[in-house]
């Protein structure tokens, strides 16, 4: 089981330009959620997916969408990129529903860079 | 509204010491609980959770936390601290009704000295 996968692992972008990250569940995961975590702070909710539909969205920027594919895979876009933006993006996937329903596994996240 | 709540933000321990993290929460329902650690550069690890069966947790690498509703509190503990402990850990919490959605707090690095 390869567990939680995210590409790319670093990126540099320019102010101003847009950006798609990927995420692919853990096998069986239907659930995809994003995380912003910036320097020295704890990761904070962007949104959640499941069905292919935005379940539940933290307070961000409408600059921040996203996507579910029907593979459960998820893309996480920003738009018109600020300096602010630079963290670490981080993927989280589980199962919506039954006894595993409050268990999140994390990928290894993208290193997003705004200069 | 909930919040998790980490008293600390760095903790230095020598090899060997008991290991203490807190975390406090406020929640409005009973809380899921969870604490995570992270290694340089890379993504988040569960290392336990509380789920409102045994209060007393057990988890992964020796850790294990306590949820005591009277204290609000989830502090994390290890009886005897390795250098390979040394890393950024996170408490979270979640409410059923919020679909799964975690509230982190802010991190505690634990630094553990030879």
């Amino acid at each position: 089981d390869a567990g939680v996968t995210q590409s790319p692992t670093h990126l540099i972008k320019t102010r101003g330009q847009q950006v798609t990250l990927r995420c692919s569940p853990k096998s069986g995961h239907d659930t995809v959620s994003w995380y912003q975590q910036a320097l020295g702070q704890g990761p904070q909710f962007i949104f959640q997916y499941y069905e292919e539909e935005e379940r539940q969205r933290g307070n961000f920027p409408d600059r921040f969408s996203g996507h579910q594919f029907p593979n459960y895979s998820s893309e996480l876009n920003v738009n018109a990129l600020l300096l602010g933006d630079s963290a670490l993006y981080l993927c989280a996937s589980r199962v919506t529903g039954g006894a595993k329903n409050t268990e999140a596994f994390f990928g290894q996240g993208t290193r997003l860079t705004v200069v | 509204a909930q919040s998790v709540t980490q008293l600390g933000s760095h903790v230095s321990v020598s090899e060997g010491a008991l290991v203490l993290l807190r975390c406090n929460y406020s929640s409005s329902v009973p809380p899921y609980l969870f604490w995570y650690v992270q290694y340089p550069n890379q993504g988040l690890q569960l290392l336990l959770k509380y789920t409102s069966a045994a209060t007393l947790v057990k988890g992964i690498n020796g850790f294990e936390a306590e949820f005591k509703k009277s204290e609000t509190s989830f502090h994390l503990t290890k009886p005897s601290a390795h250098m390979s402990d040394a890393a950024e850990y996170f408490c979270a919490g979640a409410t059923y009704n919020q679909g799964g959605k975690l509230i982190f707090g802010q991190g505690t690095e634990l630094s553990v000295k030879p």
